[in-house]
């Protein structure tokens, strides 16, 4: 059974730092990995996808890393800013495009001015 | 493009009512859905794929008698709460695949969520 767990839980850094935030799952065998934003009482931003065949996507101050073979994915954040300040989920498509995402529980990413 | 609606974005309910919600895809098709639930600081579980003109699929442990969910359309599934309990209360969410018009066919679109609260 696919598991999806993210380290850190939680996370405070101050305004302009770089971070990364982890993500990693058990079967290797997945179809896509996608990361969300969710902001509080929200639903779900889409921010990267990364197709299986994939090593990284990019957009803007966001950058999405996957090694399938160790089952593991990064996103990485440039330059922090207080409005990046949200709950951000790792979520992976299993063995085909049709099933449902497996999610992890989330880090919560608290950026201070 | 693919844009996923959910109405209501929240409810407040009596313990022992039945509350309806509505999943819509608004500019594509789409012939399965997802219905997932979220608690307090928890992740997304899923609880249900709708299949269009089909009966839904539950996951293990997600009455099937409880949560009704109806997919009538290729743009509209709903879920129903019936006799709902404080226990029920969490944030639902939708998602879509598209299989004709607006968006990837590899991707989910997820709704904003419904916030449901049992008194």
């Amino acid at each position: 059974k696919q598991e999806v767990t993210q380290i850190p839980a939680a996370l405070s850094v101050p305004e302009g730092e770089n971070l990364v935030l982890n993500c990693s799952f058990t079967d290797s065998a997945i179809y896509n990995l996608q990361w969300f934003r969710q902001d509080p009482g929200k639903g779900l931003t889409s921010l990267l996808l990364i197709q299986s065949s994939q090593r990284e996507q990019t957009s803007g101050r966001l950058n999405a890393s996957l090694d399938k073979s160790s089952g593991r994915s990064t996103l990485y954040i440039a330059a922090s800013q207080p409005g990046d300040s949200a709950t951000y989920l790792c979520a992976v498509t299993p063995n085909q495009a049709g099933t449902a995402l497996i999610f992890g529980k989330g880090t919560t990413l608290s950026v201070s001015s | 493009g693919a844009v996923v609606s959910q109405h209501p974005s929240w409810v407040i309910c009596k313990s022992g009512t039945s509350v309806k919600i509505e999943c819509r895809s608004l500019d594509f098709q789409a012939t399965t859905m997802f219905w997932y639930r979220q608690f307090p600081k928890q992740s997304l579980m899923l609880m249900a794929t709708s299949n269009e003109g089909s009966k839904a699929t539950y996951e293990q442990g997600v009455e099937k008698d409880k949560f009704l969910i109806n997919h009538a359309s290729l743009t509209l599934s709903t879920l129903t709460v019936t006799s709902a309990h404080p226990e029920d209360s969490s944030f639902y969410i939708c998602s879509a695949r598209p299989t004709g018009g607006a968006g990837r066919t590899d991707t989910q679109y997820f709704g904003p969520g419904t916030r449901l609260t049992v008194l």
